[in-house]
């Protein structure tokens, strides 16, 4: 059974600086990954999906990369702003079903 | 991207009623999902709607409680009956976009809260 684990559960930055939000899966047979971003009490907004054959994607400041034999991908924020303060899921896809992790809960202080 | 919408986007609900919550998709998509955030927790499936044949559950879920229809390729209902407090959670709708990266998209979600 697929377990997805995010580290930190909460961060809270300046505004400007760079980050970085981890997530570790236990079984490396997925299809791909996705990075979701989730606004207090709201759906979620898709951010970034990386194939499992795929190293990494980038889209604006945003940069996600896969490293599917130790089980793990990295969200990198460049330059936070305020705006960036959500709780960022990640999901590891095995077929249909997508495994989610808990999140990291991301505050980024004027 | 599938754009989806879901009614109601939140409901206050007595226990041992039962609410239906109803997903429409902007385009026809093969599969539908239906997710649970209970507070403060991640997301977790419920089960897996197809258009023409019974949802999927996942373990812990059972079609008495959680009834699912699909009646065509863009639309999907999920009821939870016979509610506790224990039910009051987000209930989110997703699809698959066929034809592209595979990338899951999601509703809105329903806000539930059960007294």
């Amino acid at each position: 059974k697929q377990e997805v684990t995010q580290i930190p559960a909460a961060l809270s930055v300046p505004e400007g600086e760079n980050l970085v939000l981890n997530c570790s899966f236990t079984d490396s047979a997925i299809y791909n990954l996705q990075w979701f971003r989730q606004d207090p009490g709201k759906g979620l907004t898709s951010l970034l999906l990386i194939q499992s054959s795929q190293r990494e994607q980038t889209s604006g400041r945003l940069n996600a990369s896969l490293d599917k034999s130790s089980g793990r991908s990295t969200l990198y924020i460049a330059a936070s702003q305020p705006g960036d303060s959500a709780t960022y899921l990640c999901a590891a896809r095995s077929g249909s079903r997508l495994t989610f992790g808990e999140g990291t809960q991301l505050t980024v202080n004027p | 991207s599938a754009v989806i919408s879901q009614k109601p986007s939140r409901d206050i609900c007595q226990r041992g009623t039962s609410l239906t919550i109803q997903c429409q998709v902007d385009s026809q998509v093969t599969m539908m999902f239906w997710y649970r955030q209970q507070p403060g927790q991640s997301l977790t499936l419920i089960a897996t709607a197809n258009q023409g044949s019974e949802a999927t559950y996942e373990s812990g879920f059972v079609i008495d409680k959680f009834p699912i229809s699909r009646p065509n390729l863009t639309f999907s209902t999920l009821t939870v009956s016979n509610m506790s407090p224990e039910d009051s959670s987000i209930y989110l709708c997703s699809v698959d976009q066929a034809g592209g990266p595979d990338t899951q998209y999601f509703g809105p979600g329903t806000r539930l809260t059960v007294l």
